[in-house]
């Protein structure tokens, strides 16, 4: 099956910076999802991205399937966005593959 | 409209015991999946409904794990002779219709084994 390389593994910034967390696949992917996963351990939805661009406020993510991968960029940091940033592609069955995570820390 | 609802929310059982996580999907959405959290790594794998049948249960770990959907809606993942291994967050997720559909996840159930 595929393997998926998220990288940095730890990020922490100050609040107003910039960042951007990548996501490799080790073959091609159907289709690509990155999740924000809160303090509590829930999973929320940030993309659904199996190619192309999107944007959905101060967050946008990329991904060029072609070259296998997927970056998520967050602008103008704010604390809330403090947690584990997961991406996960689907290969031919319907099942989720998941990165080991970014962990982001946000001080204010 | 509502999400995928987990209950329990914790689960602390003794080795040896059976538990039962019930998972409700979004409404309407055929395709239920079945993951696992370790601490510190990303979901794996576990079970995928669609409709009443299990399509893919190559995630299960062993003969002690098995998961049902009998009427296409709630689904009820069952654990016998729980170990400490065991110990982990059991997340459920839905999709309209399992074709590479965006999944949603709901809460998780933390079980503890003692």
């Amino acid at each position: 099956g595929i393997q998926v390389e998220q990288s940095p593994p730890d990020l922490i910034l100050q609040e107003g910076a910039n960042s951007t967390l990548r996501c490799n696949f080790s073959d091609s992917v159907n289709n690509l999802q990155w999740f924000h996963q809160n303090p509590w351990g829930q999973l929320i939805n940030l993309f659904y991205i199996p190619s192309g661009t999107k944007q959905n406020g101060r967050l946008s993510a990329t991904t060029v399937a072609t070259e296998r991968y997927s970056l998520l960029y967050i602008s103008s940091s704010q604390t809330t966005d403090s947690g584990v940033y997961f991406c996960a592609g689907i290969q031919g069955a319907q099942k989720l593959v998941f990165g080991q995570g970014t962990r982001l820390t946000i001080n204010p | 409209g509502a999400g995928v609802s987990q209950t329990p929310s914790n689960k602390v059982t003794e080795k040896g015991k059976y538990v039962e996580l019930r998972c409700d999907p979004i409404s309407g959405h055929t395709a239920l999946y079945w993951y696992r959290q370790s601490l510190g790594q990303g979901p794996e794998f576990l079970i995928y409904f669609q409709g009443t049948g299990a399509a893919d249960d190559s995630g299960l770990p062993n003969d002690r794990f098995f998961a049902v959907r009998p009427e296409g809606s709630v689904s009820t993942l069952k654990i016998q002779r729980t170990e400490r291994g065991d110990s982990a967050v059991y997340l459920c997720a839905s999709s309209p219709s399992g074709m590479g559909n965006e999944q949603y996840f709901g809460p998780g159930t933390r079980l503890t084994v003692t």
